[in-house]
């Protein structure tokens, strides 16, 4: 089995940076991946951390400690569209060898002007 | 442009009835998964699909069903016997089940009154 844990919510101002943090157990480890979702639209894939340390992509970075079962997503240059909810999402190695996405309860982030 | 369709985006159905929610993708992927998205509860898995005519059970896959005759379509029929249908339903496709990175359609709202 598996369980993500990350805060519901956070709240920041726009220029400012935020970082929203996701702990993780799981029977196998197979990457910690981050998903943006918009209020009722489609999550759509941001990054994925297989190794430890900082991937960065644009404003965006996720980190990822194996040893701690902890990453973070990293937003910096708020912007008022960045106002979104936010999933980190593990594989879960099923009874049947496959690896299914299993995600987190989201974060919900607050940009504020 | 390649992406993956749900339709419709709303859906309202009277309790007792059963009713089919469709998935399209043209992304020539080969799994496909069907997730629940309730309030405060992030993503939960219902089914899933490797491959063409083959699919297996998620978290909570009591009283849906699906069916994998395409590798296109992946729909999924909420029973009679699900208990609390009203949620927003998410299909979403991966290249394999060992991928990283999974694509989302846009959702659909059923609402069962």
């Amino acid at each position: 089995g598996q369980s993500l844990e990350q805060p519901s919510e956070v709240t920041a101002v726009e220029g400012a940076i935020v970082q929203i943090n996701c702990t993780y157990q799981t029977s196998g480890f197979y990457g910690l991946s981050w998903y943006q979702q918009h209020d009722g639209g489609a999550p759509t894939f941001l990054s994925y951390n297989a190794l430890d340390g900082l991937e960065e992509t644009g404003r965006f970075s996720s980190f990822l400690s194996r040893s701690d079962s902890y990453g973070y997503l990293l937003l910096q240059e708020l912007q008022m569209k960045d106002s979104a909810s936010y999933f980190c999402a593990v594989r879960d190695p099923s009874s049947g060898g496959s690896y299914i996405p299993t995600f987190g309860r989201g974060t919900s982030l607050i940009v504020h002007p | 442009d390649g992406g993956i369709t749900q339709s419709p985006k709303y859906l309202f159905r009277k309790e007792g009835q059963n009713v089919t929610l469709s998935c399209e993708q043209n992304l020539n992927h080969d799994a496909m998964y069907w997730y629940r998205q309730d309030p405060g509860q992030g993503l939960r898995l219902i089914y899933y699909s490797q491959i063409v005519n083959d699919f297996q059970k998620g978290d909570i896959a009591e009283g849906y069903s699906v069916s994998r005759e395409k590798k296109e379509s992946f729909p999924l029929t909420v029973t009679s016997a699900q208990k609390n249908p009203t949620a927003f339903y998410l299909c979403a496709s991966s290249i394999d089940l060992g991928n990283t990175e999974a694509f989302f359609g846009q959702g659909t709202r059923l609402t069962v009154v």
